[in-house]
């Protein structure tokens, strides 16, 4: 089954304590992107990757790294989490062909505190 | 810089109703435009993939179409059901990963 797997699927954690979130698709896609959801905010792009070793920035990057080493993977990397960063995450992938649709994982429900 | 734009923001509507969403984007450089529905707190649920060559695309109860020159999409439902009530997102695709609109938030009120 075609899937894009996300996890934790819920974290808590305190102020400053580094974190990863992972996610991993089995579809062999070239396009990977991570987004946060906040309200009133709608889905904002965090960072985004074309292809291994490729990364680059979206529209709220500050406080986050990522990491392409392998196709199936990209995981987010939370250095140093403050409270604003208190949000649902989204990772998608998509393939490289231009008219295929996004798979999105089940979504990361982050708190820190 | 591509910008999407959901309206209304919010839709309250009897059951049994047929109902148009709309989406508009800046950028009509778009490979694809793809509706999402979203419970609240859930992940999203693909619906539709318009292709930039298609004029619209049909599933069950719900037909998107599109007008790539003027930078606007619609999402029909027919006879609308309380079952039908969430978030329903466009999202636009171009030289980069999917870019949203804020989302219509539907109530279909039994």
């Amino acid at each position: 089954e075609a899937q894009v797997t996300q996890n934790p699927r819920y974290l808590i954690t305190v102020t400053g304590k580094k974190l990863t979130v992972t996610c991993s698709q089995n579809m062999n896609h070239e396009y990977m992107s991570w987004y946060r959801q906040d309200p009133g905010l709608g889905l904002r792009q965090i960072y985004y990757s074309m292809n291994v070793e490729v990364t680059d920035k979206g529209d709220v990057p500050e406080g986050y790294k990522v990491s392409r080493k392998e196709k199936r993977n990209f995981p987010l990397i939370l250095e140093s989490p403050s409270p604003n960063q208190t949000s649902l995450y989204f990772c998608a992938s998509s393939s490289h062909v231009e008219n295929t649709e996004a798979f999105f994982g089940q979504g990361t429900r982050l708190t820190v505190v | 810089k591509q910008e999407v734009t959901q309206i209304p923001a919010a839709l309250s509507v009897p059951e049994g109703e047929n109902l148009v969403l709309n989406c508009s984007f800046t950028d009509s450089a778009i490979y694809n435009l793809q509706w999402f529905r979203q419970d609240p707190g859930k992940g999203l649920t693909s619906l539709l993939l318009i292709q930039s060559s298609q004029r619209e695309q049909t599933s069950g109860r719900l037909n998107a179409s599109l007008d790539k020159s003027s930078g606007r999409s619609t999402l029909y439902i027919a006879a609308s059901q309380p079952g039908d009530s969430a978030t329903y997102l466009c999202a636009v695709r171009g030289n980069t990963p999917l870019v949203f609109g804020k989302g219509t938030r539907l109530s279909v009120i039994a």
